[in-house]
C-alpha cells in the first residue's frame, strides 16, 4: 500500500514563525502535492514538484514555499506564518502523470495564534 | 479550464437508504480522467476509483457503483444501502490527460450524512 506520511496531524505555531511541514511518501512517486483545506473553499493547490529539486506554484503560492531535496520528501515552509494560514495542509504523491490517482497523507491541522 | 461541479453540499439519509452523489464536469481535452475520493471524519482523503474519457462502462465494486455518462459530462456515485461508516465528505475530481501539477482539479465536495 502507499503511504504518504506527515510530520504532524497538529500544530500551533505564533504569528511570525516559521513554520516546517513535512512529507513523506514510500513509494516512489515522482509528483508531490501540497494543498491547503478550509471550510467552503475545498482543496487549494499550494504547490507541486514533479522531480526532485523542482517545484511548479499552484493557485495560492503567497506566503509559502517548498523544499524538495530528495525524492521521498516534500516540505512547504511558512516563511512567517500569519492567522490566515490557519489551515489544513493535505500532502499527496501520485507517479508522474497525472492520469494517476493521488494519493494524500493524514493532514496537519495547523493553528497559527 | 477545467472544473468539476457537485451540486450536492449536504446529504443526509436513513441507514439502509441509497444515495447518489452528483458530479458533473467540463474539459475540452477528448482524454481526461475522473477519480472519487473518500475524505472521513478523521482527514485523510482515501482513493476510491479512477476512469478513463474512453471507458463509460459502469463500475460496481461491492455497494458503491459508479456511472460515468459523457453524453451528459457526468460521473455519478451510488452508494447502496447506505452504512454509518460511509459518513464522510466525497469528492470528484478531473484529470486532463499528460499535463502535470496544476491539471488536477477537485470538486468542492459532498458531505454525506448516514443516520442510524
Amino acid at each position: 500500500d502507499v503511504k504518504v506520511t506527515q510530520s504532524s496531524r497538529y500544530l500551533v505555531k505564533r504569528t511570525g514563525e516559521k513554520v516546517f511541514l513535512e512529507c513523506v511518501q514510500d513509494m516512489d512517486h515522482e509528483n508531490m502535492f501540497w494543498y491547503r483545506q478550509d471550510p467552503g473553499l475545498g482543496l487549494r493547490l499550494i504547490y507541486f514538484s514533479y522531480d526532485v529539486k523542482m517545484k511548479e506554484k499552484g493557485d495560492i503560492p503567497e506566503g509559502y514555499s517548498v523544499s524538495r531535496e530528495k525524492k521521498e520528501r516534500f516540505s512547504l515552509i511558512l516563511e512567517s506564518a500569519s492567522t490566515n494560514q490557519t489551515s489544513m495542509y493535505l500532502c499527496a504523491s501520485s507517479f508522474y502523470r497525472l492520469a494517476y490517482e493521488q494519493y494524500f497523507g493524514p493532514g496537519t491541522r495547523l493553528t497559527v495564534t | 479550464a477545467q472544473k468539476v461541479t457537485q451540486a450536492q453540499t449536504e446529504i443526509s439519509v436513513v441507514e439502509k437508504e441509497d444515495v447518489t452523489l452528483d458530479c458533473v464536469y467540463e474539459t475540452r481535452d477528448t482524454t481526461y480522467y475522473l477519480f472519487w475520493y473518500k475524505q472521513p471524519p478523521s482527514g485523510e482523503l482515501v482513493f476510491l476509483i479512477r476512469r478513463n474519457s474512453f471507458d463509460e462502462q459502469n463500475e460496481i465494486s461491492g455497494r458503491y457503483s459508479w456511472n460515468f455518462q459523457k453524453s451528459t459530462s457526468s460521473f455519478n456515485f451510488t452508494i447502496t444501502a447506505s452504512q454509518v461508516v460511509d459518513s464522510a465528505v466525497y469528492f470528484c475530481a478531473l484529470s486532463e490527460a499528460d499535463n502535470y501539477g496544476q491539471n488536477f482539479v477537485f470538486g468542492p465536495g459532498t458531505r454525506l450524512s448516514v443516520l442510524p
